[in-house]
């Protein structure tokens, strides 16, 4: 089945450098890959959606400057939380969605634990 | 603004009994989901529900969708421990450029022996 891969799956860093995350669709390609966040005991929230080749749509409220989004290939999206801060520190789950799979679902990283100190 | 939400958010059940959690959205859609979460993991994907109508059952999960009613029920039957985690539903609506999902709160199931 569709897998997709996401690193790293914790990372500490210092407030003020920035962080990337990787998500990779490991057997198929994926033209759009989703980027959520989630704080502790609550839901996920739909930060960005990332079309290959072309700028991520962001939602409403999400810093474009401080989560940069880069989709440049069929196979690799990446975030990248900028000067992060203590506030930052949240759960990412990146998904994608199989073409193949037509509306079959979604397919999800593992995650990324991200604590800024 | 699509609302997807669920109750209850908690749910404390012993052992064997019986019991549904519902997800109600505000916006028309065929497409949800459900998934399960455990602490400190990612999702995985339980069921996808594409049609008005649509039942789908595995081991002792059974989910359903109305969507006239806007309204997916997740039923737990014979709950044991192992089903302890949290449950999501999800909406899938297109957004513009893409389809894309909108989570519900989620529903924190704690199976007690």
């Amino acid at each position: 089945g569709a897998v997709v891969s996401q690193h790293p799956s914790r990372v500490i860093c210092k407030s003020g450098t920035s962080v990337k995350i990787e998500c990779r669709s490991l057997d198929f390609q994926a033209t759009t890959m989703f980027w959520y966040r989630q704080f502790p005991k609550k839901s996920l929230m739909l930060m960005a959606t990332s079309n290959e080749g072309s700028k991520a749509t962001y939602e409403q409220g999400v810093e474009k400057d401080k989560f940069l989004i880069n989709h440049a290939s069929l196979t690799l999206s990446t975030l990248t939380v900028t000067s992060a801060h203590p506030e930052d520190s949240s759960f990412y789950i990146c998904s994608a969605r199989d073409p193949q799979r037509g509306l079959g679902g979604y397919t999800f990283g593992s995650g990324t634990r991200l604590t800024v100190v | 603004e699509l609302k997807v939400e669920q109750n209850p958010l908690f749910l404390s059940m012993q052992e064997g009994k019986n019991y549904t959690i519902y997800c109600n959205y505000s916006t028309t859609s065929d497409r949800l989901y459900w998934y399960r979460q455990d602490p400190g993991k990612s999702l995985e994907s339980l069921f996808v529900l594409l049609s008005n109508g649509a039942v789908k059952q595995e081991g002792r999960l059974m989910a359903s969708l109305d969507t006239k009613a806007r309204l997916s029920t997740l039923h737990i039957t014979a709950a044991v421990h192992d089903l302890s985690a949290t449950y999501f539903c999800a909406v899938d609506i297109w957004g513009g450029t893409a389809s894309k999902l909108t989570f519900g709160t989620g529903t924190r199931l704690q199976v007690t022996l």
